[in-house]
């Protein structure tokens, strides 16, 4: 229930591809989604987050999607970059939860140039 | 200095070893955290304090022992560890503990337990 299940585990993109990096939950009370993205030596930064209310949310190149229904939410990068080679954790939290997020796996992209 | 920074940032020590890891941030935030990360397994939450008291213990050991004696600085003190405890241990700051409040990581400190 506490579980956020992340896919793929690694992903290779061409420069100027799409990368799409999904995540599942099953603990419908989550209503927070934040994405962070981990270079390697640093500390994983927010990326771009989403609430429930809203199916899709965009900044720049990167688009959370969301599926309430499904249960589902996943990240696109559009016209990857090399530079966007890194670890992206997808997250969820809920309300009642002390500043708990839960974090699935992990997906390591490498964009190829 | 800014955001959150770590010290040190490599640590070997054997099991009967006593250390402690450092971590300061320099956002004026009111809420640490400790993270364990691990390869290829989720980042796992192991302490949260908010206005310098714990909130959150996620079922960690006690041969992990944390204090916060202010809102700027945390430590995590390790004793008698285990090779399994091998990881990356990061340390993330927010300015409340919502669960919209972003946290700011640091680069974490890499540990290895001989």
């Amino acid at each position: 229930q506490q579980q956020v299940k992340q896919s793929p585990q690694s992903l290779i993109v061409q420069k100027g591809g799409i990368s799409i990096i999904n995540c599942a939950y099953e603990n419908t009370a989550f209503d927070y989604f934040p994405w962070y993205q981990q270079f390697p030596g640093k500390g994983p930064a927010l990326l771009i987050a989403i609430r429930p209310d809203v199916s899709e949310k965009k900044e720049g190149r990167f688009t959370i999607s969301f599926n309430k229904s499904a249960k589902q939410f996943s990240l696109h990068i559009m016209d990857s970059q090399p530079g966007d080679s890194a670890t992206y954790f997808c997250a969820a939290s809920r309300a009642s939860n002390t500043g708990k997020l839960i974090f699935g796996q992990g997906t390591t992209l490498q964009v190829k140039p | 200095e800014t955001g959150v920074t770590q010290t040190p940032r490599h640590l070997v020590m054997g099991m009967t070893n006593k250390k402690s890891l450092k971590c300061e941030q320099h956002l004026g935030h009111n809420a640490m955290y400790w993270y364990k990360q691990s390869a290829k397994k989720p980042l796992e939450l192991m302490f949260v304090y908010s206005l310098e008291e714990r909130v959150e213990n996620n079922s960690v050991p006690s041969r992990f022992s944390p204090e916060c004696p202010n809102s700027s600085h945390l430590f995590l003190h390790l004793h008698t560890l285990q090779p399994e405890d091998s990881a990356l241990y990061l340390c993330a700051s927010s300015q409340g503990t919502g669960r919209v409040e972003t946290q700011y990581f640091g680069p974490g400190t890499r540990l290895l337990v001989l």
